[in-house]
């Protein structure tokens, strides 16, 4: 089944740990997408790649890093820099040309202990 | 004032209900209008897409688009308990790869 797939379900941060949140895609889309979700907030996007080897910010990129090194892969790392990690943190992946259909995995609830 | 304002509810109606969530916007150059529904701790669906004023029909769910007002509507008929979820509209301008998205609407759908 094509799809998009993230890695762990549930993760957890120590204080002044960088952990890193795994985004796979067999969909063979060019663009994906990193959003962060908040409890009765919409998305907010962190990081946005339009190729391989290519990505921009986001309205709230401070704290994260990407890499895009291969088309179907697209982690994000939680740096120590982001002092307020815990939310609901999504990945997409764009058909089509223009952004009419997102494809969204299940979703990494992030957790500080 | 955000670009996208949608109330997040919770809305309640009892199951068969006619149900109407709505979406106002700032940015007069939004062309594309999307709305997604997200289950509980899942990733959102796209469930309808359209582009500039009008409506479009899908089964139980209509899209309508106002941009004169910049005010768009999903109309959700006979709803099912299965309707519940949190909708989110998003939107974008022509030649933007990036939607904005609303912060959703919580519905519930007791039978």
């Amino acid at each position: 089944d094509g799809g998009i797939t993230q890695s762990p379900k549930y993760l957890f941060r120590k204080e002044g740990q960088n952990v890193t949140l795994s985004c796979e895609q067999n969909l063979n889309h060019d663009a994906m997408y990193w959003y962060r979700q908040d409890p009765g907030q919409g998305l907010r996007l962190i990081y946005y790649s339009q190729i391989v080897n290519d990505f921009q910010k986001g309205d709230i990129a401070e704290g994260y890093s990407v890499s895009r090194e291969k088309k179907e892969s697209f982690p994000l790392t939680v740096t120590s820099a982001q002092k307020n990690p815990t939310a609901f943190y999504l990945c997409a992946s764009r058909q089509g040309r223009a952004g009419e259909k997102l494809f969204f995995g299940s979703g990494t609830q992030l957790s500080v202990l | 004032q955000k670009e996208v304002e949608q109330d997040p509810g919770p809305l309640s109606v009892p199951e068969g209900a006619i149900v109407s969530l709505n979406c106002t916007y700032s940015n007069s150059a939004f062309q594309y209008f999307m709305w997604y529904r997200q289950y509980s701790r899942k990733g959102p669906e796209l469930l309808m897409y359209t582009y500039s004023s009008g409506n479009k029909e899908d089964g139980r769910f209509t899209a309508q688009v106002d941009k004169s007002s910049k005010y768009i509507s999903l109309f959700i008929r006979d709803s099912q308990p299965s309707d519940s979820a949190t909708y989110l509209c998003a939107m974008r301008a022509g030649g933007s790869y990036i939607p904005t998205f609303g912060r959703g609407t919580s519905l519930i759908v007791h039978p």
